[in-house]
């Protein structure tokens, strides 16, 4: 057990809906990182929030957003869901920015969208 | 811009055998750090083993290890005496300077009993 969590584990949904994916980092952590791995594909970065604010951006649609809350949780929003959003949403968390350390990975959240 | 390659999309290994899993990246920063992440059939993100650039010793955790060649900036991972639970799909990352962590293609290991 990583010490991050993720909510909900699995989300079954249709096209043109929106989501709300939940990430609790490990205690202590104020960075938290959101991953997409699709079928066949590797991680690809989506966002990082360091303390609440944006510190990284990769290769994020703009019908995805998130944030991070003041208790330090993180949510990521997808909005006018496409079939291709289908894959595993992981969240990650270490202790500080960006080139501090290792990251912890969540258990994932496994989005299907027909 | 950080690379990270990982040639073998496959590889297998007869239980209780050693095996070795290939990884190299590129990357024009000296301050940086390595990482080998395993990811079962549960597709949990598990970190397996980390090298600081800075250090010259090869890390090692319990039955895996890391051969470290910082010239060839090759970073290969050494799996002794394998387990049946071991088979999984192992990611190579790198993180350096102010980019996210960059994940190599991964390689699918099968333990064969």
């Amino acid at each position: 057990d990583s010490g991050v969590t993720q909510t909900p584990k699995h989300l079954i949904t249709a096209t043109g809906q929106r989501v709300t994916l939940r990430c609790s980092p490990r205690s202590g952590d104020l960075s938290v990182y959101w991953y997409q791995q699709s079928l066949d594909q590797g991680l690809q970065f989506l966002i990082q929030y360091y303390n609440g604010e944006e510190r990284a951006k990769g290769n994020i649609l703009e019908r995805f957003s998130a944030q991070q809350f003041p208790d330090l949780h993180s949510e990521l929003n997808l909005s006018s869901l496409e079939l291709g959003d289908s894959a595993l949403y992981f969240c990650a968390s270490s202790v500080r920015g960006i080139g501090s350390y290792e990251q912890y990975f969540g258990p994932g959240t496994r989005l299907t969208v027909t | 811009a950080q690379t990270v390659t990982q040639s073998q999309p496959e590889m297998s290994v007869q239980e209780a055998e050693t095996v070795t899993l290939s990884c190299t990246y590129d990357t024009s920063e000296s301050d940086y750090y390595l990482f080998w992440y395993k990811q079962p059939p549960s597709r949990q993100m598990i970190l397996v083993i980390r090298q600081e650039a800075y250090k010259q010793q090869n890390a090692t955790e319990n039955r895996f290890s890391v051969n470290f060649q910082k010239a060839a900036k090759s970073f290969s991972l050494k799996i002794s005496d394998s387990q049946l639970g071991d088979a999984a799909m192992y990611f190579c990352a790198l993180l350096s300077g102010n980019t996210p962590l960059v994940f190599g293609k991964g390689t699918r290991l099968s333990v064969i009993a």
